[in-house]
């Protein structure tokens, strides 16, 4: 089974709307963190914010919010007032484990496109 | 901002030779990684490095592979006999490894290996 899923390979949003991109993640481990990266066409990997499995708020970093739903086992980001340069991939991803150490899982990644 | 290196930014080679690629990480980090992602498809773990010794690899991560960290600032991937399908965008991250689980891996901008 893949560790972590986005349903949604590609989304369309209009400039200064919200857009939500889905993340689903399975592991039986009660200790993990999710990540959200943003890679433009440059192909750089950017780190956008973090939730990690304990945390009683959902993560939030300026336009970025995390909607967390451990139950679901759902980590989806939220992006507020998008704008044009936030046209780029975008891939949720898993630490198992207390390690720090420990490789990230990425999922399959949302390519968002934002319409003037 | 210290940020993590990555030379050449584009390698080109021939099937069957071999390549070094090349990341200087972060001056305080401790933990090192490489990741690889095959053109349109997603970020895969290869390989991680702590105290100089691999602490976890993939099964991407053959015996054609090794990681070094020869003078205490670069660490490198090398690919012994590369493929064909080889091809793809090499990532080096390295974190601090004082977070705990929340511990952000900050990325290199890549080097696009081109096997023909």
């Amino acid at each position: 089974a893949q560790k972590i899923t986005q349903t949604q390979p590609g989304m369309f949003v209009q400039e200064k709307e919200a857009v939500t991109l889905d993340c689903t993640y399975d592991t039986s481990d009660p200790s993990y963190g999710l990540f959200w990266y943003k890679q433009p066409s440059s192909g750089e990997m950017i780190f956008l914010i973090y939730q990690g499995s304990y945390d009683q708020q959902n993560a939030t970093e300026g336009r970025y919010s995390l909607n967390f739903q451990k139950a679901r086992k759902s980590a989806n980001l939220v992006i507020s007032a998008s704008q044009l340069g936030d046209s780029a991939m975008y891939f949720c991803a898993m630490r198992e484990g207390g390690n720090a150490g420990n490789m990230l899982t990425f999922g399959g990644g949302t390519r968002l496109m934002v319409k003037p | 901002e210290p940020e993590v290196t990555q030379t050449p930014s584009h390698q080109v080679t021939q099937m069957g030779q071999e390549v070094i690629l090349r990341c200087v990480p972060i001056s305080n980090h401790l933990y090192f990684y490489w990741y690889r992602q095959i053109l349109g498809q997603k970020v895969e773990f290869l390989v991680s490095f702590y105290n100089n010794e691999i602490s976890e690899k993939s099964e991407i991560f053959d015996d054609q592979f090794s990681v070094e960290r020869p003078d205490g600032s670069n660490f490198t991937l090398k690919i012994r006999s590369t493929k064909l399908e080889d091809s793809a965008m090499y990532f080096c991250a390295s974190s601090d490894g004082t977070s705990g689980i929340y511990n952000e891996q900050f990325f290199g901008p890549g080097t696009r290996l081109t096997v023909l």
